[in-house]
């Protein structure tokens, strides 16, 4: 069974450019999850979605993050602009919320360099 | 609010010693969730074991165990005869009982296994 897929693996952007990182599930996992890594830290949750509903987005800085799991499978998550600070890892998550065994199974994370 | 604390950084071992990573948590909740998680060179965070509030047992897989004390509101873990491929950085997390299944990390213990 493929795992959770994330693309790209690496980015490196000049500040106040877009960018955007794209999320394909486990097959059947009706939870997504955006989770930040900066180095040296733990995750810390971004956006929630159950099926195409994001249901805890209140971590997720609107003023230019932005996510969108249309149809509520694969998932994207847009930075517009981009700061210096934006640097770390983006790592997306799923879940069958079903079975509530509190295991998330994660990518490989998409890491972000901003110049 | 709910906050984990690992206060080891870094960790070096020969390989064959036991370690243990200690993990310790604040929570205001009185059902919750314990979470261990390793995340290897390559990015993804694998799920290792989850704990209900309610479960103080220790529970042991293979060289793995853990030792969950509610009174010391601490979940450490401990492998024994250490392995070259037990390095990496192992974060423990907490959630909410309510099925959300959002985490809250620590920030992580990096794990040398030293051959």
């Amino acid at each position: 069974e493929a795992g959770v897929v994330q693309s790209p693996r690496y980015k490196i952007i000049e500040k106040k450019q877009p960018v955007a990182f794209w999320c394909n599930p486990i097959s059947g996992h009706n939870t997504l999850y955006w989770y930040l890594q900066n180095l040296g830290q733990g995750p810390e949750l971004l956006i929630r979605y159950e099926n195409e509903e994001a249901v805890d987005d209140s971590q997720l800085p609107k003023d230019r993050f932005s996510a969108e799991r249309l149809k509520g499978v694969d998932s994207t998550l847009k930075i517009q602009p981009a700061e210096l600070g934006d640097s770390a890892v983006y790592l997306c998550a799923s879940s069958l919320r079903i079975v509530n065994t509190g295991e998330l199974f994660f990518g490989e994370g998409s890491r972000l360099t901003v110049l | 609010a709910q906050k984990v604390t690992q206060a080891q950084t870094e960790i070096s071992v020969v390989e064959k010693e036991d370690v243990t990573l200690d993990c310790v948590y604040e929570t205001r909740d009185t059902t919750y969730y314990l979470f261990w998680y390793k995340q290897p060179p390559s990015g993804e965070l694998v799920f290792l074991i989850r704990r209900n509030s309610f479960d103080e047992q220790n529970e042991i897989s293979g060289r793995y165990s853990w030792n969950f004390q509610k009174s010391t509101s601490s979940f450490n873990f401990t492998i024994t005869a250490s392995q070259v491929v037990d390095s990496a950085v192992y974060f423990c997390a907490l959630s909410e009982a309510t099925g959300n299944e959002k985490l809250t990390f620590g920030t992580g213990t990096r794990l040398t296994i030293i051959p």
